[in-house]
């Protein structure tokens, strides 16, 4: 099967711990996004990277760091989580940075600060 | 930066009849204009796009206009069904970005009552 594939499902953890959320996909595309989505389901870009290259939204603080160890994979890691962390994150794909292609998303990871 | 506006934030029709989503955004730097849409429990999904080049474009049931003038878009949808139902997002990229500085509004909820 060809999609964007994201672990865990969900996760539920205390502030100021460590997570780390991973994607991959197998639709061959080079580039690759993380996303929050609110509780309002506001969408708002973190992170864009392909092999060359990582943009970083301004807004996103610095506790969050994209992890890639090749183009299919893009993994966020979260240090020492806040409760306004709580969010959906959607990793997608695409072909080509700094083009207008059609995004593929994954079905996200809930993560919930307590 | 780049602000979406979506209106109405949620509608609710009867299956069969027409909707129309309105959405505008503030810069003009965007250039190209994708809309995707999330039903209950599945992932985001392309549905259609438009670029600041053209005026209109067509697929199936779906109709998109685009007026670089008043910086404002519209998205018609005809003959809905249930599977419509869903949450339907606006975005804007400006030139030379791509996806990477793609700009979402807050989302038109559409409820099909059959």
């Amino acid at each position: 099967e060809t999609a964007v594939f994201q672990t865990p499902n969900y996760h539920v953890t205390q502030v100021g711990n460590e997570v780390s959320f991973n994607c991959k996909q197998t639709l061959g595309h080079d580039t690759m996004y993380w996303y929050k989505q609110d509780s309002k389901k506001l969408l708002k870009i973190m992170f864009s990277y392909n092999n060359k290259q990582l943009i970083v939204n301004e807004t996103v603080p610095r506790r969050f760091s994209p992890q890639s160890s090749d183009k299919a994979h893009l993994n966020l890691r979260i240090k020492s989580v806040e409760p306004e962390d709580s969010a959906v994150y959607l990793c997608a794909s695409s072909q080509g940075l700094g083009n207008y292609a059609e995004q593929f998303f994954g079905p996200g990871t809930r993560l919930t600060v307590l | 930066g780049e602000q979406v506006e979506q209106l109405p934030s949620s509608l609710i029709v009867q299956e069969g009849a027409s909707v129309l989503i309105n959405c505008s955004y503030t810069d003009s730097a965007s250039v190209y204009f994708p809309w995707y849409k999330q039903e209950p429990g599945k992932r985001l999904q392309f549905i259609i796009d438009i670029r600041s080049n053209m005026e209109r474009k067509q697929t199936q049931r779906l109709t998109l206009l685009f007026d670089k003038k008043t910086k404002h878009l519209s998205l018609h949808i005809t003959a809905t069904q249930p599977g419509d139902s869903a949450i339907y997002f606006c975005s804007a990229s400006p030139a030379n970005y791509g996806n990477e500085k793609i700009t979402f509004g807050a989302g038109t909820k559409l409820t099909i009552k059959p």
